[in-house]
């Protein structure tokens, strides 16, 4: 029978080359995101993360941009590895104060080719 | 090295029984999220907690699904009658939410794959 899931957007780059993520998010008042990455088999790990009053932050390899006009969220990885292989979700966050929840995106599945 | 641990790992059980998955959350933490993940849904927030108190648990069946938090280096999630449609990965995650300041990282644990036949 046919399977029926999600269908993650997939991202495929050779080795050594950089990857860019993208990510719409959905609410206005977001003030805080976070990029997670999961491998297969494991937990989504924390990556980098931004806040609203910034439009661009470096971590290592990684580069995060925020266009809050758009609501759009990129990650930028330089020089993929193929430990870089994963699923890459974007989270946001809104409310600042008491709200401690994170709304995730889909997630879009990056393949690296040695 | 301060981690998220879940136990168990894998749980394989029939329709109707019940299920109780675990979670210790890192230590000083003060906020524990449970969510499920599955391939339909994608990563869904079932419920949270701060300083053991719930803060929301809209995500949750509320008629089959219990988490609680019975100290603060314990979190369950029950499930009780289990159904098929409740196979997933259910993941706990730990943070350490302070009022006022817009940072919310949380810590994910390796996640509890539950099959229910």
């Amino acid at each position: 029978g046919e399977s029926v899931g999600l269908h993650l957007p997939t991202l495929s780059v050779q080795e050594g080359d950089n990857s860019i993520i993208n990510c719409a998010y959905s609410n206005s008042a977001s003030d805080y995101f976070i990029w997670y990455k999961q491998e297969s088999g494991k937990g989504p790990q924390f990556i980098i993360d931004i806040r609203s009053n910034m439009d661009k932050r470096q971590g290592q390899r990684v580069t995060v941009l925020l266009n809050k006009t758009v609501k759009h969220l990129s990650l930028q990885i330089a020089a993929t590895q193929p430990g870089d292989s994963a699923v890459y979700f974007c989270a946001e966050n809104y409310g600042g104060g008491s709200n401690y929840k994170l709304t995730f995106g889909k997630g879009t599945l990056l393949t690296v080719n040695p | 090295d301060a981690r998220v641990t879940q136990t168990p790992r894998h749980k394989v059980t029939e329709m109707g029984q019940e299920v109780t998955m675990r979670c210790q959350p890192i230590l000083g933490h003060n906020t524990v999220f449970w969510y499920r993940q599955t391939m339909m849904q994608g990563l869904e927030l079932l419920a949270y907690f701060r300083n053991r108190a719930p803060l929301d648990d809209s995500g949750m069946p509320k008629d089959r699904f219990s988490a609680e938090m019975p100290d603060a280096t314990l979190a369950t999630l029950k499930i009780q009658p289990s159904e098929p449609r409740d196979s997933a990965v259910y993941f706990c995650a730990s943070g350490l939410a302070m009022t006022g300041v817009g940072r919310n990282e949380q810590f994910f644990g390796p996640g509890t794959r539950l099959t229910v036949l």
